[in-house]
């Protein structure tokens, strides 16, 4: 039972380099979805994908980009890093796609980036 | 849009106490999850509760959508309850999760 499996767990960039998080799902889920977290804050979205072929921006989206490769895949990646981009990130699944009553979703155990 | 605070942002008990944490909303939601973060920042799925009341062990929710709140219940806690507790609404049929601030725990023995 893996569930959300994100990798690296740890990474540390220089300003200005490129990175993709990877995100994978065991669970057949079709909804997934990004969020960063910062010091002492909640989690904020970044991007989801509510269905295998479709990728929306959720709170956060500038500087960041996605791709959702298939049904158990979602990349985030980060074109030109800034030390504003330093953050733990999760990944996050969930069961149904669309309408009300959307079910719970589950989390990764997140990637902690740095970026000097 | 929508506003999620949760109540307190810090909360020291000694072990065996009781405690409710709160989280308030400002807009309809269909969807509200409890996580709880641990030292080591992993997020447990608590409750997946938009409405009503559910209860695992010595954890129980409650949460009145027509009111707009959601509480946790700790009861007897440990020091394993130590951590951050969030909660974390969506919006309508939508995908967009809005997280609230936490609440810190500390767990004294």
């Amino acid at each position: 039972n893996a569930g959300v499996t994100q990798t690296p767990k740890f990474q540390v960039l220089k300003t200005g380099q490129s990175m993709t998080l990877q995100c994978a799902q065991d669970m057949n889920h079709n909804s997934m979805y990004w969020y960063r977290q910062d010091p002492g804050m909640g989690l904020r979205l970044i991007y989801y994908s509510a269905s295998e072929g479709t990728t929306d921006k959720g709170e956060v989206p500038n500087g960041y980009n996605v791709s959702r490769l298939n049904k158990r895949e979602f990349s985030l990646r980060l074109e030109s890093a800034a030390p504003s981009q330093t953050s733990v990130y999760f990944c996050a699944s969930s069961e149904k796609a669309t309408g009300v009553g959307n079910q719970p979703q589950h989390f990764g155990d997140g990637t902690r980036l740095s970026i000097l | 849009g929508i506003q999620v605070e949760q109540s307190p942002p810090d909360l020291i008990l000694q072990e065996g106490a009781n405690s409710t944490l709160r989280c308030n909303f400002s807009d309809s939601v269909n969807n509200l999850q409890w996580f709880h973060q641990n030292p080591w920042g992993q997020l447990i799925n608590l409750f997946y509760i938009p409405s009503g009341t559910k209860q695992n062990g010595r954890l129980s929710a409650t949460t009145v959508a027509t009111e707009r709140y959601s509480l946790l219940y700790i009861s007897s806690s440990q020091t394993t309850d130590s951590g951050v507790y969030f909660c974390a609404v969506r919006l309508g049929g939508g995908f967009k999760t809005i997280f609230g601030a936490g609440t810190r725990l500390f767990v004294k023995a």
